[in-house]
């Protein structure tokens, strides 16, 4: 089946830096990828989607500026999160479907905390 | 009224009996149906996919579509402790591209 590589699992940053996210399609070209935030016991919150060789595409409330997403190739998306607050720790996790019949593969997820 | 609803549960059965999870949707432009796993601090996995109405079964889950009812069902035969988790379902909505999750049940199976 379809297999999506997320990096780094666990990280912990210091206030104020910048953190980046990598999504890998390991046996499939992805057009898109999707990027979700989920907080404790809450259900997950689409962000933003990702698409190859074009801007992302954010939800309402999500700040492109703050969440710089990059889908450069087919197979890697990146999201990117600047000037971290401790408020921006969530476990991330990526998105992608192989076709229109699959259903959609997640990556293991990041759990961010910034401190 | 929320795109996906699930019941929060908890929800407890014990090991052997059947467990039923229930979704249901607001869009009747839904096309595509998931239902997905997920342990604590880990990723959903998908446990099963449905696009038409009826049954579909795969071992001991299946999963029940009636989209005039807009309503997605989850039973699990044989509950075994290893199926303690919280279940998601989400949805396809027509032409778009991303799913739209419920905010989960968390299920419980008391050896």
């Amino acid at each position: 089946g379809a297999v999506v590589s997320q990096h780094p699992s666990r990280v912990i940053c210091k206030s104020g830096t910048s953190v980046k996210i990598e999504c890998r399609s390991l046996d499939f070209q992805a057009t898109t990828m999707f990027w979700y935030r989920q907080f404790p016991k809450q259900s997950l919150m689409l962000m933003a989607t990702s698409n190859e060789g074009s801007k992302a595409t954010y939800e309402q409330g999500v700040e492109k500026d703050k969440f710089l997403i990059n889908h450069a190739s087919l197979t890697l998306s990146t999201l990117t999160v600047t000037s971290a607050h401790p408020e921006d720790s969530s476990f991330y996790i990526c998105s992608a479907r192989e076709g229109i019949l699959y259903g959609y593969t997640f990556g293991s997820g990041t759990r961010l905390t910034v401190v | 009224q929320k795109e996906v609803e699930q019941n929060s549960g908890p929800l407890s059965v014990p090991e052997g009996a059947i467990a039923s999870l229930n979704c249901t949707y607001s869009d009747r432009g839904s096309q595509s149906f998931f239902w997905y796993r997920q342990y604590s601090g880990k990723s959903p996995e998908l446990i099963m996919s449905i696009y038409s109405n009826g049954d579909k079964e795969d071992g001991r889950f299946t999963a029940q579509l009636n989209k005039a009812s807009q309503y997605v069902s989850l039973l699990i035969r044989d509950s075994q402790p290893s199926d303690s988790a919280t279940y998601l379902c989400a949805v396809n909505k027509g032409s778009a591209r991303q799913l739209t999750f419920g905010s989960g049940t968390q299920l419980t199976v008391l050896p």
